[in-house]
């Protein structure tokens, strides 16, 4: 089963609003990554948070981590169009242990 | 870097034949995945290789799907005899020294079997 599971499994907002994707896992990490997919592309790594840290910034990417309910949060700010993609987060249970991707949530931002 | 390379970009082919997907890793990974991703099933893990050896192919499907990385520069995913249900993007992907690390991928092939 998914590891990690992405929510809403669908966004839409509008251009300059702000945008905000969950991301639910099962069991005890090493660490939380969130990709982003253009369509008909392959996927871009955006940020890595380490189970020891609670929130890291990215330009307009904001993620926290939560250990205790087991879930993360991907915050962009001040969306524009080009935002417009999946986005996925990947865990793993230990630095030697494959990435496990969730089922992705597809952000739709009106210009 | 060019990053991951991966070819061809597109397949089409006809079920029973056989398919070679390829991958060029970023220069100096030592880890190499192969993912196929389908609207029903997303995104599946089918079997990575540190420093050429392969460590876990509990992904793949079936017998019909085989990889290999002769070299470190080079892996290939091969299906023989192909079959409709196989058509999906496959992706390739490399990370620096743990399965953990950020992977980067490549574009991706995608695989139409009539």
């Amino acid at each position: 089963s998914q590891q990690g599971e992405e929510d809403p499994q669908a966004l839409s907002i509008q251009e300059g609003e702000n945008a905000t994707m969950n991301c639910s896992y099962k069991t005890s990490i090493n660490n939380l990554q969130w990709y982003r997919q253009n369509s008909g592309r392959g996927l871009v790594h955006l940020i890595l948070i380490r189970s020891n840290e609670r929130e890291k910034h990215s330009g307009r990417l904001r993620v926290t981590l939560d250990t205790s309910k087991k879930s993360s949060s991907l915050l962009i700010t001040a969306s524009r169009a080009a935002d417009t993609a999946s986005y996925f987060c990947a865990t793993s249970k230990s630095s030697g242990d494959k990435l496990t991707f969730g089922t992705g949530t597809r952000l739709a931002v009106r210009p | 870097d060019a990053g991951v390379i991966q070819s061809p970009r597109h397949e089409v082919t006809e079920m029973g034949q056989e398919v070679t997907l390829r991958c060029k890793p970023i220069s100096g990974h030592d880890y190499l995945f192969w993912y196929r991703q389908t609207m029903m099933r997303g995104l599946e893990l089918l079997i990575y290789f540190n420093n050429n050896v392969p460590i876990d192919d509990s992904g793949m499907p079936e017998d019909r799907f085989s990889a290999k990385m002769p070299n470190a520069s080079f892996s290939t995913l091969k299906i023989q005899p192909s079959e409709p249900r196989d058509s999906a993007v496959y992706f390739c992907a490399s990370s620096l020294t743990v399965p953990a690390d950020t992977q980067y991928f490549g574009p991706g092939t995608r695989l139409t079997v009539l």
